[in-house]
């Protein structure tokens, strides 16, 4: 069983849509993330909710809203896409927020913008 | 801004060899973490090192950590083809929010 699973794998779309991306854990983390990663390479985290709750919002556009409806799910919900908007999604989970706790990673959401 | 920095970008050696790649970094951490990614797939935590450690082993790996140099670096013995990914560096900053370098793209040639 997949431990992290985002859908889709690839999205592709014209600038200006909304679209979404979904996550989904089995591993009964209760914190959960979204990380961009541009075409460096460099990861960066966008946001994470412990239990449902957000609590790491860095600087990112509004056109960027995560929605947790239970504790094993983090959505994606982007507005308005741009071409800047092109990189890979990736969500991530851990036990607990902070201290030593490892994240595990789904397979990544790879965004186009046309 | 970026906490981690790695070096060497990229990093080719041939199989049997051992590979070590350096991470630094800039203010105080709680931990530092050391990532896999293999092309087109997610990160896969390898070892952890907390802020009062200075040397971890796992398997094949051995992670040193420099708290007075801000630095840290990643042993990979007797390296096989398997090994051929992107490795990242990841500090684990106060806020408890994990900050990754660009990472090492190592190639291992069989």
């Amino acid at each position: 069983d997949t431990a992290v699973s985002q859908t889709p794998k690839y999205l592709v779309t014209q600038m200006g849509n909304d679209k979404s991306i979904k996550c989904e854990q089995n591993l009964g983390h209760d914190t959960m993330y979204w990380y961009k990663q541009d075409s460096k390479k460099f990861l960066k985290i966008m946001f994470s909710y412990n239990n449902k709750e957000l609590i790491i919002n860095e600087t990112v556009p509004n056109r960027f809203s995560p929605k947790s409806p239970d504790k094993a799910h983090l959505n994606l919900h982007i507005n308005s896409l741009e071409l800047g908007d092109s990189a890979v999604y990736f969500c991530a989970s851990s036990k607990k927020t902070g201290g030593d706790q490892p994240q595990h990673f789904g397979d990544g959401t790879r965004l186009s913008i046309l | 801004s970026q906490q981690g920095e790695e070096d060497p970008q990229a990093l080719s050696i041939q199989e049997g060899e051992n590979a070590t790649m350096n991470c630094s970094y800039k203010t105080s951490i709680n931990n530092l973490q050391w990532y896999r990614q293999n092309s087109g797939r997610g990160l896969v935590h390898l070892i952890l090192i907390r802020s009062n450690e200075r040397e971890k082993h796992s398997g094949r790996l051995r992670v040193t950590l420099d708290t007075s140099k801000k630095s840290s670096s990643l042993l990979i013995t007797a390296s096989r083809a398997a090994d051929t990914a992107s490795y990242f560096c990841a500090c684990m900053d106060s806020s408890y929010k994990l900050i990754f370098g660009s990472g090492t793209r190592l190639l291992v040639r069989p």
